[in-house]
């Protein structure tokens, strides 16, 4: 069984930039797992930021980007914002239409 | 708008069943597949299930497979999950997501139904 890795924890001071991943335990994420990336702060629904490796949801500011970087796919946050203090999970297509949730990543604006 | 409203959570015994409902509005339902993802209490995600849109197609995470069982009625916009075989380690809240068009993610949400498996 194929694991989605993610950092546990980040951290960023106001205005920064932070570079979150997503990796897989044997193999390298590409755009055919189709990554995306989604912002959840405790007690909300996940909010849908990247999908399909670099594409904006509606109504996403243009400080979140998405990426291939390496053999892992990445959320990069530009000039990081107090509320941007949540937690980041990424899934991955695995085919057969399985899809698989990384551990998420809680960032810290500090 | 879209609207995705989760219901039927709440408290069943080991080994008990439960279904739960999502009904969707704000698109054409019929046209996408759906989801229900997971999460455990002070947990991280865990995707559940899928279905496609005219629900001939359904997958399953390993965790489920044999237990829970997805189905939609496009007549009514509804998506459920049926949850037999119940056990504390499916204690989470539920949530539904609609797919994108193609193989590309989810991007509407609802706002989750508690279910929790306890004797």
């Amino acid at each position: 069984q194929t694991v989605v890795t993610q950092e546990p924890s980040f951290s960023v001071s106001p205005g920064g930039t932070v570079t979150l991943t997503c990796g897989l335990s044997s193999g390298s994420v590409s755009t055919s797992h189709y990554p995306s990336w989604y912002q959840q702060t405790p007690g909300q629904a996940p909010r849908t930021l990247i999908y399909s490796t670099n594409t904006r949801s509606s109504g996403v500011p243009d400080r979140f980007s998405g990426s291939i970087l390496g053999n892992k796919a990445a959320l990069t946050i530009t000039g990081a914002q107090a509320d941007d203090e949540s937690d980041y999970y990424c899934v991955v297509y695995m085919d057969s239409g399985i899809w698989v949730f990384g551990g998420g990543t809680k960032l810290t604006v500090l | 708008e879209v609207q995705l409203l989760e219901s039927g959570g709440g408290l069943v015994q080991p080994g008990g069943s439960l279904r739960l409902s999502c009904a969707a509005s704000g698109f054409t339902f019929s046209s996408y597949a759906m989801t229900w993802v997971r999460q455990a209490p002070g947990k991280g995600l865990e995707w559940v299930s899928a279905t496609s849109g005219n629900g001939g197609s359904r997958w399953y995470a390993d965790t489920v497979k044999g237990r829970f069982t997805i189905s939609r009625d496009n007549s009514k916009n509804t998506l459920f999950l049926q949850m037999n075989s119940l056990r504390a380690e499916d204690t989470a809240v539920y949530y539904c997501a609609k797919h994108l068009t193609g193989t590309k993610g989810f991007d509407y949400w609802g706002q989750g139904a508690l279910v929790t498996v306890s004797s």
